[in-house]
Parts: C-alpha cells; sequence; structure tokens
C-alpha cells in the first residue's frame, strides 16, 4: 500500500492563481481530511470529508474548495491564491470506526508570491 | 473539541524518561486522549490513545487519571531519534475523527 499520497511535493504560485492540490489514498478508508500549517505552528484543519459526497469546513476553510467524489481521492482548490495562503498543506485520511488515528501524507510546500 | 494545553519545549538526554503533560480540564465523556509525533518536514504520526488509566505500546506509555483532565505521554528511554513535536489531541472517536484539533504541540530536544 502507498498510503496516503499528496502531489505535487513543492508549488510556487503568484498572487491570484488557481491551483489544484492533490491527496489520495489507498486504504479505502472514508474519513479524509487537509490540513494546513504554518511554520512554528500546529495544523489547522481546512475542510473534511466523511464519505464520498460528503465534505464540512473546518476552521480555515475561506479560500478553498474541496469535492469528494471518490473514497480515493480529495483535491483541494485555492481559488485565488494569497500570500497568506503559504504554508504546508497535509492530507490525512481514517477509517471510520477506527478511532482517532489518523494517516497523514508527505505534505504539499506552497508558496505564494 | 477540548482545548488542551502542553508545555512548549522540553529537554532532555539519551537514555531517560521522559513524561509530556497535556492539561484538557473540559474533557467530555465520550472524549478520548490521542497522541502524535511530528519530525519536520513530515506529516504527524500517531504514537497512542486512550480512555482511562494506562495505555502501552511498543512506543510509549500514556497515564490517565480518574478525573481524565489530564494525561501524561511517557517516552522511555530516549534516544536523538524521537526529538520531535508532539501533539495532545482530545474528541470522540467516530463523530471526530477526521476534524482533530491540533495545539502547538510540544517541542521535545533530546541532546546526547
Amino acid at each position: 500500500n502507498a498510503g496516503v499520497t499528496q502531489t505535487p511535493k513543492f508549488q510556487v504560485l503568484k498572487t491570484g492563481q488557481s491551483m489544484t492540490l492533490q491527496c489520495a489514498q489507498d486504504m479505502n478508508h472514508e474519513y479524509m481530511s487537509w490540513y494546513r500549517q504554518d511554520p512554528g505552528m500546529g495544523l489547522r484543519l481546512i475542510h473534511y470529508s466523511v464519505g464520498a459526497g460528503i465534505t464540512d469546513q473546518g476552521e480555515v476553510p475561506n479560500g478553498y474548495n474541496v469535492s469528494r467524489s471518490t473514497t480515493e481521492d480529495f483535491p483541494l482548490r485555492l481559488l485565488s491564491a494569497a500570500p497568506s495562503q503559504t504554508s504546508v498543506y497535509f492530507c490525512a485520511s481514517s477509517p471510520a470506526g477506527g478511532g482517532h488515528e489518523q494517516f497523514f501524507g508527505p505534505g504539499t510546500r506552497l508558496t505564494v508570491l | 473539541l477540548a482545548k488542551t494545553t502542553q508545555p512548549i519545549s522540553m529537554d532532555s538526554y539519551e537514555g531517560q524518561e521522559v513524561n509530556i503533560t497535556c492539561s484538557h480540564n473540559n474533557i467530555a465523556t465520550n472524549d478520548y486522549i490521542t497522541w502524535y509525533q511530528q519530525f519536520p518536514s513530515q506529516g504527524p504520526r500517531f504514537i497512542i490513545q486512550g480512555y482511562k488509566t494506562k495505555v502501552t505500546n511498543e512506543v510509549a506509555s500514556l497515564f490517565i487519571p480518574a478525573d481524565r483532565k489530564s494525561s501524561t505521554l511517557s517516552l522511555p528511554r530516549v534516544s536523538l531519534s524521537d526529538t520531535a513535536v508532539y501533539y495532545c489531541l482530545v474528541g470522540a472517536l467516530n463523530t471526530n475523527a477526521g476534524k482533530s484539533t491540533f495545539g502547538d504541540g510540544t517541542t521535545l530536544t533530546v541532546k546526547p
């Protein structure tokens, strides 16, 4: 199993550009989440999904969209990138009924100029 | 989700036992306590989870007193490779899976 994969690993955008961060998991987990982590800080929840077709907002959803058309994939879209969105983005998945253990991807380091 | 409070940083030496305490005064009846470890440039990794008393696995032990308003992660005989940030999370299983609230964590530095 590859676990949770994220692409790209690094990305530089200009203010106003849009892009999609990809996340996929091959563990058949129902729950998936997106977090951002700013330097020296903990992770903050952006959006999460409890199953295909179901998404909800986390703590910091503004400027981001998500969709969950399949169990495996959970892309995160930046609509119009801003310098404040410079951060490391982590995707995570967890099994339904499996407790609080989440499996994290390696992260995408995004810089917005 | 219950708010947690941890020390910002801790130092230790190789071979010592390290105890990191987390306060969660508003923990709810259905809440579990979960600890994660994060190395630089990596995503967090699950360490241990518990509800009450003591839980032990091959990596760590988790001590939870009867009132459950705090918990202590115990790392036996740490090595340099245990230098990392440790996060304490509190939340109900299932209903909160996938939407964990991470605080700022405790940065543990293990010295030779």
